[in-house]
């Protein structure tokens, strides 16, 4: 049973537009949210995060929305530029004092074309 | 950058055959985990770790071990390889940022069993 659901495997926009990337959750005991971006051959790379205390987090180009009642997170890159293109995995946990175990969402490639 | 090595980056191996990774951090991180990457399953867990000689299993644990001896050092073990475990391996430490503990990832290990 998927816990954390990217239901879109890739997204295609243009240079300059908004990238909007969803994710689904079902564990209602998940109180923390994060995004990661992916290059090839390389490791996952922290991009932002969320407590679901908060309904929005943002960080420069990038901003992340967390709508509890739904289980339903976004991550919003405007503008979006060719670097931002990767595989983004949406991940959540709860919270343990450190020794959390993240749960991973299957991922979404997005293609920046200029 | 966490500090965060793996070794080695690369390895083909055959179907039978024990094989080692190794995830090595400079930071004193006290939590340290493996995850495995593979298409559409996005990151899964397999082992972490809560201290030296604290560990505990994941999400796929089944045909791995794991040890740590020393804070720095947290080995990943296939006992006997099979071409299931042909995958991406990437460790992580989880640090306090703010007020929540977040992962960061090393660069991973490609690993094929033929």
């Amino acid at each position: 049973d998927q816990q954390v659901k990217q239901n879109s495997p890739s997204l295609s926009v243009q240079e300059g537009r908004i990238s909007i990337l969803n994710c689904d959750y079902t564990n209602s005991m998940f109180d923390y949210f994060l995004w990661y971006k992916k290059y090839p051959a390389e490791g996952p790379t922290f991009l932002i995060s969320i407590s679901s205390i908060k309904d929005k987090n943002e960080d420069g180009r990038f901003t992340v929305f967390l709508n509890k009642s739904a289980k339903h997170l976004s991550l919003h890159i405007v503008p979006s530029q060719p670097g931002d293109s990767a595989v983004y995995f949406c991940a959540a946990s709860v919270t343990q004092g450190g020794s959390e175990k993240l749960v991973f969402g299957k991922g979404t490639k997005l293609t920046v074309n200029p | 950058d966490a500090g965060i090595t793996q070794s080695p980056r690369h390895k083909v191996t055959e179907t039978g055959t024990p094989v080692t990774l190794r995830c090595h951090q400079t930071e004193n991180h006290r939590y340290m985990y493996w995850y495995r990457q593979d298409p559409g399953h996005g990151l899964r867990l397999i082992h972490y770790s809560y201290g030296v000689k604290d560990t505990d299993k994941g999400e796929v644990s089944d045909g791995y071990s794991v040890s740590r001896s020393k804070t720095e050092d947290f080995l990943l073990t296939l006992e006997s390889a099979t071409s299931s475990q042909t995958s991406v391996y990437f460790c992580a430490i989880s640090t306090l940022r703010g007020t929540a503990y977040e992962q960061y990832f090393g660069p991973g290990t490609r690993l094929t069993v033929t």
